[in-house]
């Protein structure tokens, strides 16, 4: 069964700290791994995206890793900001499938205070 | 430019009752996704529409229809609305269909509380 869980299922830190999220997925064939930040209320907004090749991309204070091997990622966030305070969604393509059927993870909601 | 909108914004309805949910892509942008989220949980995919065809469906019931009209723009309608049918429904615009690694731009979403 394709799948993706993420961890942990909320975090709470202080401004200024990091921190690192994960995601663990079964989805087979893999094409490519996303990470998406949405804010409460709103829509998700991309973060990074991760293809079978790739082990590292960073997007500013975001660095997301993927391990193809141990079906693994993270989502390292340095020097957090109150801003940084969302969901952070883990999404996994499956190779030869049509693009909006993605398998998502239910989230970490991370919490940042001042 | 602007993103991918949604109208309206919130929505209440009654159990029994139909609802249509509106989205407009980015301009440029030939294919529309629709999502369901609930609570909690990541969005669940509804529909993928491009050049005015479904070119793909999640596992929802028939309730759940949708059409995308010449100008790219989408409807996504729900019939005998259920108490589980309450959820923020996200819509995502892409360039294209079936790119895996075309970056899909989601809307603000529209909650639905159905009472």
């Amino acid at each position: 069964k394709n799948q993706v869980e993420q961890s942990p299922q909320s975090l709470i830190i202080l401004e200024g700290k990091n921190c690192t999220l994960q995601c663990n997925y079964t989805v087979s064939p893999f094409s490519n791994l996303r990470w998406y930040k949405q804010d409460t209320g709103r829509g998700p907004v991309s973060l990074t995206i991760m293809t079978f090749s790739e082990n590292t991309k960073s997007n500013g204070r975001y660095t997301a890793t993927l391990d193809a091997d141990t079906k693994q990622s993270s989502l390292h966030i340095t020097a957090s900001q109150l801003s940084d305070s969302a969901s952070y969604i883990c999404v996994v393509s499956q190779k030869g499938s049509t693009l909006g059927r993605l398998y998502f993870g239910r989230g970490t909601q991370l919490t940042v205070w001042p | 430019d602007a993103g991918v909108t949604q109208s309206p914004t919130h929505l209440i309805k009654t159990r029994g009752q139909q609802v249509t949910l509106r989205c407009s892509p980015i301009s440029g942008h030939k294919s529309v996704s629709w999502y369901q989220q609930v609570l909690g949980q990541g969005p669940q995919f509804i529909f993928q529409y491009y050049e005015k065809e479904e070119r793909g469906r999640g596992n929802f019931p028939d309730r759940f229809s949708a059409r995308q009209f010449p100008n790219y723009s989408s409807e996504l309608n729900v019939n005998a609305l259920l108490l589980g049918d309450s959820a923020l429904y996200l819509c995502a615009s892409s360039r294209s269909y079936g790119r895996a690694n075309e970056t899909q731009y989601f809307g603000p979403g529209t909650r639905l509380l159905v009472l």
